[in-house]
């Protein structure tokens, strides 16, 4: 079956550590993206990559970095830069940006 | 900049029909899409709308106005499990990007 992955599920991180999470896509989609979710809060957007070695910053890179090496794989790192890492990744893969599949997420939290 | 407003709360009882409507100002504008999010899970897509007017799929219709920069999801015959957060989203250009609104939470009451 065709979708997105996203591992872990949940993820603890120590102040001070950089967390990477994976995410991986068989659809064969071009986009990839990366969201945050808050408590009651919509998606923001963190950085997106259209092509495969190429990617743009969303509204909230700061603290965050990604990688685009392969089509099929968009990991996301959370660096110790990042004040307040903790909540909830999304990773979505789309076809020019019409309809976005997403992953699962990953449950980030700073202990 | 760019923004999408939507309610963030909208009560129905169920079988009947309720509107969630979306305003956006982006710098461009290639479509509008609507997403729904159950409690704990992750959103899944429910309709897209590159023109405007009308798109239908089973009990859920949406529409757009590029002119007025206004769209709106329309659900039919509620039922309890749609009780769920719907979120507006826009492709703004050529990029691929896209851009979320805060989200609508739909109440469902029996």
């Amino acid at each position: 079956d065709g979708g997105i992955t996203q591992s872990p599920k949940y993820l603890f991180r120590k102040e001070g550590q950089n967390v990477t999470l994976s995410c991986e896509q068989n659809l064969n989609h071009d986009a990839m993206y990366w969201y945050r979710q808050d408590p009651g809060q919509g998606l923001r957007l963190i950085y997106y990559s259209q092509i495969v070695n190429d990617f743009q910053k969303g509204d909230i890179a700061e603290g965050y970095s990604v990688s685009r090496e392969k089509k099929e794989s968009f990991p996301l790192t959370v660096t110790s830069a990042q004040k307040n890492p903790t909540a909830f990744y999304l990773c979505a893969s789309s076809i020019r940006g019409r309809e976005a599949f997403f992953g699962q997420g990953t449950r980030l939290t700073v202990v | 900049g760019q923004s999408l407003e939507q309610p963030s709360e909208v009560t129905a009882v169920e079988g009947a029909i309720v509107q969630i409507n979306c305003t956006y100002q982006t710098s461009g504008f290639y479509g509008l899409s609507w997403y729904q999010q159950h409690d704990g899970g992750a959103p899944t897509f429910l309709s897209y709308n590159g023109l405007d007017g009308l798109e239908e799929t089973g009990r859920f219709s949406s529409f757009l106005s590029r002119s007025d920069s206004y769209g709106y999801l329309l659900l039919q015959e509620l039922q309890m499990k749609d009780s769920a957060s719907y979120f507006c989203a826009v492709s703004p250009g050529t990029d691929d990007k896209i851009i979320f609104g805060k989200g609508t939470r739909l109440h469902i009451l029996p």
